[in-house]
């Protein structure tokens, strides 16, 4: 098994430019988090989704947006990307939502200037 | 609002020497608590959670965390700690409304020395 995996591990954008960031487990998990890191804080909850064809907001999911066509894969998009999107992106999967723990990917470190 | 603190942002240990990462907590009625670490440049790991039952909750790598109500907390510890535990340790909390929301604290950096 992969896990989590998650492409790109890096990347810079431009003040306004999209891109999608990619996800995908073959755990078979219905669960899947995106989490974004900033330097010194703890993970707060993007977009979360509890099957195919599910989604739904968590703490902060302005600027963003999720679909999930597939058990699989979970991408994340950014439209118009800002500064305030720099981050660290965790994608997590897990069995159940509340006993069962969150496997992580090893994430995707943005910059926008 | 759930919430979850880690009072600490960096623990200082001796290897062999017992260590302690604090974490409290704020919500409303009966919490599913975690904690995972993080080592640098990759994804969060799970080290143990707390359901439900026994109050002192053992996990991987040696850790084991103690699940205190009365005081809302759910501190970390080892015995003994050793060089490679030096990484970044995170609480979490599921919302008990909506279990897949989690809430994270900010991190604690434990540094063991040798």
């Amino acid at each position: 098994n992969a896990g989590v995996t998650q492409t790109p591990k890096f990347r810079i954008l431009k003040i306004g430019q999209s891109m999608t960031l990619q996800c995908a487990q073959d755990m078979n998990h219905n669960y899947m988090y995106w989490y974004r890191q900033d330097p010194g804080m703890g993970l707060k909850l993007i977009y979360y989704s509890v099957g195919a064809g599910i989604t739904d907001k968590g703490e902060v999911p302005n600027g963003y947006n999720v679909s999930r066509s597939t058990t699989e894969d979970f991408p994340l998009r950014l439209e118009l990307a800002a500064p305030s999107q720099t981050s660290v992106y965790f994608c997590a999967s897990s069995y159940s939502p509340d006993t069962d723990t969150q496997y992580f990917g090893p994430g995707t470190r943005l910059t926008v200037l | 609002a759930q919430s979850v603190a880690q009072p600490e942002d960096q623990v200082n240990v001796a290897e062999g020497n017992p260590l302690t990462v604090k974490c409290t907590y704020s919500v409303s009625g009966n919490p599913y608590l975690f904690w995972y670490v993080q080592y640098p440049n990759r994804g969060l790991q799970f080290l143990l959670k707390y359901i439900t039952g026994d109050n002192l909750v053992k996990g991987s790598y040696g850790f084991e965390a103690e699940f205190n109500k009365s005081q809302t907390s759910f501190h970390l510890k080892k015995p003994s700690a050793l060089v490679s535990d030096s990484a970044l340790y995170f609480c979490a909390v599921s919302d008990v409304y909506n279990f897949n929301k989690f809430y994270f604290g900010s991190g604690t950096k434990l540094n063991v020395k040798p």
